[in-house]
């Protein structure tokens, strides 16, 4: 069964600390590993996917990368407005049998001006 | 906004009833997708319609049901519903050309609270 682990279950830092979150994973034959950001009371919303291990990805000041067991999000000198909670998925090899992703429980990041 | 419209957005309702929620996709998104978010189980996966057809199933309990009509839309219903049903019920949709994208776009949800 596919397994999604983050790190931690909550962080907080104050604007402009940079971390890091983690996302451990296992899963039979990965298709993609996903990070998704939910805001309080709105549905999750899609940041990026990773296809292959030592592949990265970075959009305004996060940055994603990935390794054969786990990812990180990096988030660079973070705002109050980055603050969510970051939700990392996998999407195992279906073929044409599906699309299900597993997701982890999320690390709610809040950040202190 | 992501384009992908749920209704109704907060339900209250009693054990042993049965609810219906519905959505509808992004234009132009064939995929739909039906997750359960509660407190203590994070999102998970019920079950996913492609273009009509079942394309995927999760934990999806007996009492749940699921189908989507030839305009796209999908409707997922709860029976004998039970305390433990509490939860939110985000619906996503993907890009047309993507079957098995994980590139999902999910609605706000809707919050559902049984008594």
């Amino acid at each position: 069964e596919d397994q999604v682990t983050q790190s931690p279950e909550a962080l907080r830092l104050q604007e402009g600390e940079s971390s890091s979150l983690n996302c451990s994973y296992t899963v039979s034959g990965l298709r993609g590993l996903f990070w998704y950001r939910q805001d309080p009371g709105k549905g999750p919303e899609f940041l990026f996917t990773l296809y292959s291990a030592g592949e990265e990805k970075e959009k305004e000041r996060l940055k994603a990368t990935l390794t054969k067991k786990e990812s990180f999000l990096h988030i660079t000198a973070p705002k109050p407005e980055d603050s969510a909670t970051y939700l990392c998925a996998v999407q195992r090899r279906l073929g044409t049998s599906g699309s299900r992703l597993t997701f982890g429980e999320g690390t709610q990041l809040t950040v202190n001006p | 906004d992501s384009g992908v419209t749920q209704t109704p957005k907060h339900l209250i309702t009693a054990t042993g009833q049965r609810v219906t929620l519905r959505c509808s996709p992004r234009s132009g998104d064939l995929s739909v997708y039906w997750y359960q978010q509660s407190l203590d189980q994070g999102l998970q996966f019920l079950i996913q319609y492609y273009n009509g057809e079942e394309r995927a199933k999760g934990n999806i309990l007996e009492r749940f049901s699921a189908q989507q009509f030839p305009d796209l839309h999908s409707e997922l219903n709860l029976s004998s519903l039970e305390l433990g049903d509490s939860a939110l019920y985000f619906c996503a949709s993907s890009v047309a050309r993507g079957v098995n994208t994980g590139e999902l776009f999910f609605g706000e949800g809707s919050r559902l609270t049984v008594l």
